[in-house]
């Protein structure tokens, strides 16, 4: 089956710093990635797609210069969060679609945490 | 923007009970609709893909059945083993292939040997 994998698990980081979270399917290309959160006891909540060679689109309430989204080949995908805030702790995960069905395909998430 | 509803929030039973679940969506401009199985530190395990009004699907001891024009979704599971535990996700699909999920809270299934 389709894997996707996604680094790192874990991060801690300090408030004011930028961390990057790599999402890479392994066996297909991904024409399409997309970036959830979740907070606690919510859904995953869509951050934004990005199609590969193109400008991400974001959600509604999702700051764009925060949350930087490079999508610069069909097995990768990276989200910045810069100068992350306490507030910024939540999940990541990222998903990925071939595009040419309805399948998508989930990263195990990364936990980020912010002091 | 899709309010997907998931019942129960949580749920436990023994090993060998059947149990269910239940996924609703607003009808309107219906797509596809996606249950995935999420255990603890795992990525999401796509269960089904359903795209048609009545359709029913089945993967060994997990089936589903779909209603479009009412907008539900059921997930069936028969003799619960403890390797089902985990979170159950359904989300309704985009208006095409491709498209972002709106996903509902999931519901939580604990299974007690």
């Amino acid at each position: 089956g389709a894997v996707v994998s996604q680094h790192p698990s874990r991060v801690i980081c300090k408030s004011g710093t930028s961390v990057k979270i790599e999402c890479r399917s392994l066996d297909f290309q991904a024409t399409t990635m997309f970036w959830y959160r979740q907070f606690p006891k919510q859904s995953l909540m869509l951050m934004a797609t990005s199609n590969e060679g193109s400008k991400a689109t974001y959600e509604q309430g999702v700051e764009k210069d925060k949350f930087l989204i490079n999508h610069a080949s069909l097995t990768l995908s990276t989200l910045t969060v810069t100068s992350a805030h306490p507030e910024d702790s939540s999940f990541y995960i990222c998903s990925a679609s071939s595009g040419s069905s309805n399948e998508q395909y989930f990263g195990p998430g990364t936990r980020l945490t912010v002091t | 923007i899709l309010n997907v509803e998931q019942s129960p929030q949580s749920l436990h039973v023994q090993e060998g009970d059947s149990t269910n679940f239940t996924c609703s969506f607003p009808s309107s401009n219906f797509y596809a609709l996606h249950w995935y199985r999420w255990e603890t530190a795992k990525s999401p395990e796509a269960l089904f893909v359903m795209t048609l009004n009545g359709d029913e699907k089945k993967k060994g001891r997990i089936s589903a059945t779909l209603n479009t024009k009412e907008g539900y979704s059921y997930l069936y599971i028969k003799g619960s083993q403890p390797e089902d535990s985990a979170t159950y996700l359904c989300a309704p699909g985009g208006h095409q292939a491709g498209t972002a999920l709106i996903f509902g809270k999931g519901t939580t299934l604990s299974v007690s040997s």
